[in-house]
């Protein structure tokens, strides 16, 4: 089962910052918080991940609390292109280790 | 980076017949994966498919049903066997990266049983 908990939908005006919000309350010591998303009809696409740190990226900003129990994930200036199913996903940082998807956010950007 | 291909793109069948679905990557990977994705749902993982060694099964999918072969390292089937409507969903391989744990996936097969 998913570790993750999500809101099932968002909106964002195109040009403002989407904040996506995820609750990992029992992430183990060695996961990750990984984020990918998910544009209609297609396959998912890895966004960013990070372990305790802030991380930055040319796609997004990731944003972990300090317990590590939840995170956010920023798109800086949504567009209409960024409109998917955003996936966060908490995995151990070990190549080769499948992901287990929750339900995701749907981030619907409108002009 | 990983470049994925899936055939076919989307089929639609009839039920009690079987189809294969073939993942074509353009660089050799030890482990591939395939999902489901039913209607409306999230990801399901079917089956991790290992070069050289039977695929182990997630809960709830067995070998009878799923039959998937790894013939090499840049190719993969998976075939639905005997479907039913149920099986109408969107089919995906992936495959990991070295590091970061980071998945690449392909197109998908858009499944379709009447």
């Amino acid at each position: 089962d998913a570790k993750t908990t999500q809101p099932p939908s968002m909106d964002c005006a195109e040009g403002r910052a989407a904040n996506l919000p995820c609750n990992h309350s029992t992430i183990s010591g060695n996961e990750y918080v990984y984020w990918y998303r998910q544009i209609h009809s297609q396959g998912p696409q890895y966004i960013i991940h990070g372990l305790k740190n802030n991380e930055t990226n040319e796609m997004a900003s990731l944003i972990i609390t300090e317990d590590r129990k939840s995170s956010t994930l920023i798109l800086p200036h949504a567009t209409l292109r960024d409109t998917a199913v955003y996936y966060c996903i908490v995995s151990p940082n070990q190549a080769g280790t499948a992901l287990i998807f929750g339900k995701g956010t749907t981030l619907s950007v409108s002009s | 980076s990983a470049v994925i291909s899936q055939k076919p793109s989307r089929d639609i069948c009839q039920r009690g017949t079987s189809l294969t679905i073939q993942c074509q990557v353009d660089s050799q990977v030890t482990m591939m994966f395939w999902y489901r994705q039913q209607p409306g749902q999230s990801l399901t993982l079917i089956a991790t498919a290992n070069q050289g060694s039977e695929a182990t099964y997630e809960s709830g999918f067995v070998i009878d049903k799923f039959p998937i072969s790894r013939p090499n390292l840049t190719f993969s089937t998976l075939t639905v066997s005997n479907m039913s409507p149920e099986d109408s969903s969107i089919y995906l391989c992936s495959v990991p990266t070295l590091a970061a744990n980071e998945q690449f996936f392909g197109p998908g097969t858009r499944l379709t049983v009447l």
